[in-house]
């Protein structure tokens, strides 16, 4: 099993809608998990990071996570064209600071106008 | 503040070639980070430094590749001799601390032929 998954994609959203991106993880005591953002052509930039069970909220992103599932995700409410782009799950080993991070390989997600 | 500076943005070599690739961090950052990125295996890093020193170089992939970091305000990544399979996008990220935000830089697409 690889160490972080998420599905590939493309992921196709309309304008508007609730766009949901899954990653799971195989290292039960990760503390930490963040979503990159990375546009085509572009580098990867950090949106959102939680450390605890439960919902995190910022602005229409809102991040989910469930350590006993070894799940974390994404939503991105009133989705815009803008957010089309690949997102990237990134999970720290538990041994290490969030410096060391192992991405999953990204969800290319598409908003139809 | 500029950011994370990356040269060249863009380098097309021959197998056998020797490649080195340039970093500026940011200024005041001292985790500095080489990633990799390909369809295939997605973002994968290669190797970090904390204050000027190779903390975590496990992701190497092998004694072609090599890098240093011999001061706070630059790193370069060498590949000597360069592969077709080393064909990818290479990435320079840095944070402040361990626990802080990796910001990358525009990245360094190399194609070898």
């Amino acid at each position: 099993q690889k160490e972080v998954e998420q599905n590939s994609g493309p992921l196709s959203v309309p304008e508007g809608a609730i766009a949901s991106l899954n990653c799971t993880y195989s290292d039960r005591v990760s503390q930490s998990f963040f979503w990159y953002r990375q546009y085509s052509g572009k580098s990867p930039e950090l949106i959102m990071s939680i450390y605890s069970n439960g919902d995190k909220e910022d602005g229409r992103f809102t991040a989910q996570l469930n350590k006993a599932s070894q799940y974390v995700s994404l939503l991105i409410r009133d989705s815009q064209p803008s957010d089309s782009a690949t997102y990237l799950c990134a999970v720290p080993p538990f041994n290490f600071g969030n410096e060391k991070l192992t991405f999953g390989t990204g969800t290319r997600l598409t908003i139809i106008p | 503040d500029a950011g994370v500076i990356q040269s060249p943005r863009h380098e097309v070599t021959e197998m056998g070639q020797e490649v080195t690739l340039r970093c500026k961090p940011i200024s005041g950052h001292d985790y500095l980070f080489w990633y990799r990125q390909t369809m295939m295996r997605g973002l994968e890093l290669l190797i970090y430094f904390n204050n000027n020193v190779p903390i975590d170089d496990s992701g190497m992939p092998e004694d072609r590749f090599s890098a240093k970091m011999p001061n706070a305000s630059f790193s370069t990544l060498k590949i000597q001799p360069s592969e077709p399979r080393d064909s990818a996008v290479y990435f320079c990220a840095s944070s402040l601390d361990r626990a802080d935000t990796q910001y990358f830089g525009p990245g360094t697409r190399l194609t070898v032929l």
